[in-house]
């Protein structure tokens, strides 16, 4: 049963601290996403991967998040400093880069205080 | 201005009700339009896919797209506690747009 991964399921951390959050696409998909999703603002897209490359992360707050693709199996979010009004779920997603359809992993609860 | 709006809820209905939920979206270049279902601290996961305008059965679901209107609705027949959900709309260009999804409960 092919699914996306994504670690840790659940953080909690203090204000300051770096976060890094991994995703493991489906394999053989060569898009990734990631998603924060809030009950204000609900899903966002944070940014996208096609082939590893970057494709958009207009949706990421530069100064303090970024997000690389290291190889086909692992994608990272980053985060540093961790602010509390980070507190978020982030999703991770993959497909094959057909643009319509994506699986979603279950989510990295993160809790900044 | 969102590109999806949606109305964030609660709906509660009782089983075995019908149920509408909709949708509006503000680029009329959008062709792909989606229904996910995302179960409680789970990720969401794909319910319906449209294109264009029109409607789609599966099952209990109707998928509808008004593109003349830039409308989407799902509607649910005979509704379930399991379908009690937040239902996300989305539309998409090389990338997924959702509205912010609409909390279902259906009680017994």
């Amino acid at each position: 049963d092919a699914r996306v991964t994504q670690t840790p399921r659940h953080k909690v951390t203090e204000m300051g601290q770096e976060v890094t959050m991994r995703c493991q696409p489906i394999l053989g998909h060569n898009t990734v996403f990631w998603y924060r999703q809030t009950m204000m603002q609900g899903l966002e897209l944070l940014a996208y991967f096609r082939n590893r490359a970057p494709l958009d992360d207009s949706g990421m707050p530069k100064d303090r998040f970024s997000a690389e693709m290291p190889d086909a199996t692992l994608a990272t979010l980053k985060i540093q400093p961790s602010e509390p009004r980070d507190s978020a779920v982030y999703f991770c997603a993959s497909n094959r880069g057909d643009g319509n359809t994506i699986y979603f992993g279950e989510g990295s609860w993160l809790t900044v205080v | 201005q969102k590109e999806v709006e949606q109305d964030p809820g609660p709906l509660s209905v009782p089983e075995g009700a019908i149920v509408s939920l909709n949708c509006t979206y503000s680029n009329s270049a959008f062709q792909y339009f989606m229904w996910y279902r995302q179960y409680s601290r789970k990720g969401p996961e794909l319910l319906m896919y449209t294109y264009s305008s029109g409607n789609k059965e599966d099952g209990r679901f109707t998928a509808q797209v008004d593109k003349s209107s830039k409308y989407i609705s799902l509607f649910i027949r005979d509704s379930q506690p399991s379908d009690s959900a937040t239902y996300l709309c989305a539309t998409n260009t090389d990338k997924l747009i959702f509205g912010t999804g609409t909390r279902l409960q259906v009680f017994p």
